[in-house]
């Protein structure tokens, strides 16, 4: 039973263009909504993470759009880099108690094209 | 890099061997997390360790036995794989009242 479900499964973007990673989840449980991103050969580092109480987060290139109602929410790269070509993972929790059970997608590569 | 290390970074191991995977932090976090990443795949959580007890088995076979001394040090225990265990097996950790984990980068693991 997939609880988030990310699209697309691959993007490839011109440098200087906006790279759009859509996530859907289901459970409305779910509190917090972080992103991850991953190199090869390393493991996933925290980008980027919203709670549902905001509608939008921005951290320099990079942008989460929440929407509550939809259950959706996705990630924004402006600008888009080579050095962004990685894999990227939404995932989503519930609450703080016992230590974060993090539901990932299934993920994204991303390439920028020089 | 993250203060999150994982040995060896790759194996490969037959069918009948034992092996075990080792994970250390050093961040001073009290939770631990063992996850499977396959391609193609979303990360698949294993084991969860609260202040060194499990607390969290996301019905795992029992050729994987997980074990946690303290809590920076989290060892996967490998026995009787299937080729299917492939994959890279990641390690984590965080604050038990937390919710940034830290990853640590994977051992890739082969099963022949």
């Amino acid at each position: 039973q997939q609880q988030v479900k990310q699209s697309p499964q691959s993007l490839i973007v011109q440098k200087g263009g906006i790279s759009i990673i859509n996530c859907a989840y289901e459970n409305t449980a779910f509190d917090y909504f972080p992103w991850y991103q991953q190199f090869p050969g390393k493991g996933p580092a925290l980008l980027i993470a919203i709670r549902p109480d905001v509608s939008e987060k921005k951290e320099g290139r990079f942008t989460i759009s929440f929407n509550k109602s939809a259950k959706q929410f996705s990630l924004h790269i402006m600008d888009s880099q080579p050095g962004d070509s990685a894999t990227y993972f939404c995932a989503a929790s519930i609450g703080e108690t016992s230590g974060s059970r993090l539901t990932f997608g299934e993920g994204t590569q991303l390439t920028v094209n020089p | 890099e993250t203060g999150v290390t994982q040995t060896p970074r790759h194996l490969v191991m037959g069918m009948t061997n034992k092996k075990s995977l080792k994970c250390e932090q050093h961040l001073g976090h009290n939770a631990m997390y063992w996850y499977k990443q396959s391609a193609k795949k979303p990360l698949e959580l294993m084991f969860v360790y609260n202040f060194k007890e499990q607390t969290e088995n996301n019905s795992v076979p029992s050729r994987f036995s997980p074990e946690c001394p303290n809590s920076s040090h989290l060892f996967l225990h490998l026995h009787t794989l299937q080729p299917e265990d492939s994959a890279l097996y990641l390690c984590a950790s965080s604050q038990v009242a937390g919710l940034e984990q830290y990853f640590g980068p994977g051992t890739r693991l082969t099963v022949t």
